[in-house]
């Protein structure tokens, strides 16, 4: 059973601060990692992808990648108010997970407070 | 990124009765979209796989004669709820990946806006 780790929070995190979100996945051949944001009522965006270790960086977002501990994380540096959302982990496999080759996490349910 | 788009963003029916939801890549074209079912607090979890000119392939537990799936082009697939009851109440949502000619799948997926569905 390939499964995808996420602490559902909620993560209360102050303005201004660092919120870092972690996942876990359990399939050593997962290839791709995609951190989603969802707000209440919407579907999910798609806000930063990695396919390699180490970090990557994308305006006050930054992804890393450690395949051998089997763990993906998202930080969001200078938090805003607007950040508040879930934000889903992906693991994607060429073959395996779902018929979409994806496993969602449950997501981690970020409050940035003003 | 691509676009997905969806409609209705929210629909409210009588039991009983059927309901039909579009999702469209605007600007590629998709041999595959997937629908997913969320219910509130839950995660994502998809119910089939929609595929151009052939039959959809569905999920272990998804009724595919109740959640009817029809992908007539490289661009629509529409999701039909039969005689939709009140526990198939739940938030809809299609996606698509958008693969250049060539290139490798990197498995990216781009969400349509969701529909929101209640039935009374």
């Amino acid at each position: 059973q390939k499964e995808v780790e996420q602490n559902s929070g909620p993560l209360s995190v102050p303005e201004g601060a660092i919120a870092s979100l972690n996942c876990t996945y359990s399939d050593r051949v997962s290839q791709s990692f995609f951190w989603y944001r969802q707000y209440s009522g919407k579907s999910p965006e798609l806000i930063m992808s990695i396919y390699s270790n180490g970090d990557k960086e994308d305006g006050r977002f930054t992804a890393q990648l450690n395949k051998a501990s089997q763990y993906v994380s998202l930080l969001i540096r200078d938090s805003q108010p607007s950040d508040s959302a879930t934000y889903l982990c992906a693991v994607y496999m060429y073959s395996g997970g779902g018929a979409d080759g994806l496993t969602f996490g449950k997501g981690t349910h970020l409050i940035i407070q003003p | 990124g691509a676009v997905v788009s969806q409609h209705p963003s929210r629909v409210i029916c009588k039991s009983g009765t059927s309901v039909k939801i579009e999702c469209r890549s605007l600007d590629f074209q998709a041999t595959t979209m997937f629908w997913y079912r969320q219910f509130p607090k839950q995660s994502l979890m998809l119910m089939a796989t929609s595929n151009e000119g052939s039959k959809a392939t569905y999920e272990q537990g998804v009724e595919k004669d109740k959640f009817l799936i029809n992908h007539a082009s490289l661009t629509l697939s529409t999701l039909t709820v039969t005689s939709a009851h009140p526990e198939d109440s739940s938030f809809y949502i299609c996606s698509a990946r958008s693969t250049p000619a060539g290139a490798l799948n990197t498995g990216e997926l781009f969400f349509g806006e969701g529909s929101r569905l209640t039935v009374l």
